[in-house]
């Protein structure tokens, strides 16, 4: 089945350095790759997406990457805030029989530290 | 625009009692997912609908547990009857149709803690 792995656990920051959360994933069909954003005590929430069909996407500080045939895909978060501490996961949506659903990824825990 | 509404935000109760968590979908949103979030397990699907039926439900852990999708703007997940392991957030996610690269969206989740 489907399987995501994410790394790091954990990652602390110091405000305005960059952050990097990185993901690899098993199923080579794989086609659409989303991180979500979960402050404590919250529910998660979309922060960017990519499709199998690019290779990079940016929205001001943050960017994904995708690289198919290593079978990974990265958040970059530039010029971190101490608003930007929460969970962060990654998630996958395979084909075939899971076609409909996302496979997500353990979560990192991002600190900035002021 | 509503968001995914779910209910009750937090329930205690005693082991053996039933629950039943609520979850409405954004309206016109076809598909409707059951999550269940632990610091363990993390993030697990539970079950999923597609037009009010259900797809797969292969997450759902045991007999214990059932959920229903009676129309597309509400469905329920039960536990019955509750154990104290089944303490953890219950998140309901809805996502519109037309295409496979949609986003779900989760509801504010429901804190389930049993005693």
């Amino acid at each position: 089945g489907e399987n995501v792995e994410q790394h790091p656990s954990t990652l602390s920051v110091q405000e305005g350095d960059s952050a990097v959360i990185k993901c690899t994933y098993s199923d080579s069909a794989s086609n659409y790759f989303p991180w979500y954003k979960q402050e404590l005590g919250k529910r998660p929430q979309l922060i960017i997406d990519i499709r199998s069909n690019v290779g990079e996407k940016k929205d001001q500080r943050i960017a994904v990457t995708l690289n198919k045939t290593a079978k990974h895909f990265s958040l970059h978060i530039t010029e971190t805030q101490p608003e930007d501490s929460a969970v962060y996961f990654c998630a996958e949506r395979g084909t075939g029989g899971s076609a409909r659903q996302l496979t997500f990824g353990s979560g990192t825990q991002l600190t900035v530290l002021p | 625009d509503a968001g995914v509404i779910q209910s009750p935000r937090h329930e205690v109760t005693e082991m053996g009692q039933e629950v039943t968590l609520r979850c409405k979908p954004i309206s016109g949103h076809n598909s409707l997912f059951w999550y269940r979030q632990t610091m363990m397990r993390g993030l697990e699907l539970l079950i999923y609908f597609n037009n009010n039926v259900p797809i797969d439900d292969s997450g759902m852990p045991e007999d214990r547990f059932s959920a229903k999708m009676p129309n597309a703007s509400f469905s329920t997940l039960k536990i019955q009857p509750s154990e104290p392991r089944d303490s953890a957030v219950y998140f309901c996610a809805s996502r519109p149709g037309g295409g496979w690269d949609q986003p779900q969206h989760f509801g504010d989740g429901t804190r389930l803690s049993i005693l």
